[in-house]
């Protein structure tokens, strides 16, 4: 199984500030048909994962453009600028090139 | 809007069968397909399999082999899924998500994957 290991584990930020979080693949996730399918996921407490980006770097619609999503292969980040409050949640990369679909073990995103 | 409707939370006993639905609402339910997700508390999201939609090929992880089941009914456009001896392992929250499928030219459709997702079934084994 494709094993997909994110970092940091725990992100404090302040208000208005940038973050980071990074995950990385044991083997590519470029598919047969060349696309990437690298998704990222924001889930708020007691809610449902919600999809911010897919194919590494397309924003879902209503996605603020705080968010954005690159990398390739096996390497990718989330970048989330002038963080605000209502980012606080987990944050998860999941690959879907192969089956099994795997998950990052999270990233929970907190207020300093 | 899309909308994955999922039935009622669950309490089973050890070894009982639990089966879990999700009515599919706002978009052509045969193009696309269903899978099947869960999480313990505390952890992060686990796949479990996917179901094609317009033909049932289902793909299953390895661990729920022989144990779980995923159908679906077009007239209806509800999914179905169905888990077998469960054990307090299996206790989690279960969603129903959108998924990708493969179109009459067996070429894979995944922009829309992962988009949509039930609002999740708790399911709870404890003796």
């Amino acid at each position: 199984d494709l094993v997909m290991t994110q970092s940091p584990l725990s992100l404090p930020v302040t208000l208005g500030q940038s973050a980071s979080i990074s995950c990385r693949s044991s083997h590519s996730l470029v598919y047969d048909d060349g696309i990437t399918y690298l998704n990222w996921f924001q889930q708020r407490p007691g809610q449902s994962p919600r999809r911010l980006i897919y194919q590494v770097s397309n924003r879902d619609s209503g996605v603020p453009d705080r968010f954005s999503g690159g990398g390739s292969v096996t390497d990718f980040t989330l970048r989330i600028s002038r963080v605000e409050a209502e980012d606080v949640g987990v944050y998860f990369c999941m690959q879907g090139t192969r089956w099994p679909n795997t998950f990052g073990q999270g990233t929970k995103l907190e207020i300093k | 809007q899309v909308q994955l409707v999922q039935s009622g939370d669950e309490v089973k006993k050890p070894g009982a069968s639990v089966s879990v639905s999700c009515k599919a609402s706002g978009y052509t339910f045969t193009s696309h397909g269903i899978a099947w997700v869960r999480q313990a508390r505390g952890q992060g999201p686990e796949w479990m399999g996917w179901i094609s939609v317009n033909n049932g090929r289902t793909e299953y992880g390895k661990k729920f082999q022989g144990r779980v089941s995923m159908t679906t009914d077009t007239s209806t456009a509800t999914a179905y899924m169905e888990l077998r001896s469960l054990t307090s392992d299996d206790t989690a929250v279960y969603y129903c998500v959108r998924d990708g499928y493969y179109d009459s030219r067996k070429k894979w459709r995944g922009s829309d994957a992962f988009d949509s997702w039930g609002q999740g079934t708790v399911v709870t084994v404890s003796s």
